[in-house]
């Protein structure tokens, strides 16, 4: 068990509809990064936020935002949701100075009807 | 995208027998992660290979990096029920250490 923690861990949305999903990160890491994984592929990266700024994105469209906050939890925001951001979503933090160390958290499940 | 591509797909095997998986990458890298994920949940670090290093070892864990051939094996020796889950590799990607590309992954499945 790494010390990062996801909620809600399942939601189901509309298409259309907006949803936020939140991450603790792990105590002493400061930098964030979120992951999109479609059934049966590998993750794939979102963005990255450090010091409540965006650090680096990914090939996702602006409806993809983040927030990260003093106490270095963060949310991910998707507006306008399709079908197709039917997915797991995973956060991981790592210390600013081993930025490889990747912690998981154990992801959020949506499904867009 | 991509950047790695695990080989085989799948793989099923009986207990105590040894497992090995392949990742082939893109572009240079500075170093290649395994990772471990159980159904569909959060991912587990495995093991850090860097470009300089051939060959890791951790517990029952191989790891061999082929930087000339953009390539990564993975061994399980003797492996148990409980290695059943998707294992995958990741690289550094858009100058971002943090910034992990991976492959599509590998699932084993270990039979009693």
């Amino acid at each position: 068990e790494t010390g990062v923690t996801q909620s809600p861990t399942h939601l189901i949305k509309t298409r259309g509809q907006q949803v936020t999903l939140r991450c603790s990160s792990q105590s002493g890491h400061n930098t964030v990064s979120w992951y999109q994984q479609a059934l049966g592929q590998g993750p794939q990266f979102i963005f990255q936020y450090y010091r409540e700024e965006e650090n680096g994105r990914g090939n996702f469209p602006p409806r993809f935002s983040g927030l990260q906050f003093p106490n270095y939890s963060s949310e991910l925001n998707v507006n306008a949701l399709e079908l197709d951001d039917s997915a797991l979503y995973l956060c991981a933090s790592s210390p600013r100075d081993r930025p490889y160390e990747q912690y998981f958290g154990p992801g959020t499940r949506l499904t867009v009807t | 995208s991509q950047q790695g591509e695990e080989d085989p797909q799948a793989l099923s095997i009986q207990e105590g027998e040894n497992a090995t998986m392949n990742c082939s990458y893109k572009t240079s890298i500075n170093n290649l992660q395994w990772y471990r994920q159980n159904s569909g949940r959060g991912l587990v670090h495995l093991i850090l290979i860097r470009s300089n290093e051939r060959e890791k070892h951790s517990g029952r864990l191989r790891v061999t990096l082929d930087t000339s051939k953009k390539s990564s094996s993975l061994l399980i020796t003797a492996s148990r029920a409980a290695d059943t889950a998707s294992y995958f590799c990741a690289t550094e990607g858009g100058g971002l250490p943090d910034k992990l590309i991976f492959g599509t992954g590998t699932r084993l499945q270990v039979f009693p």
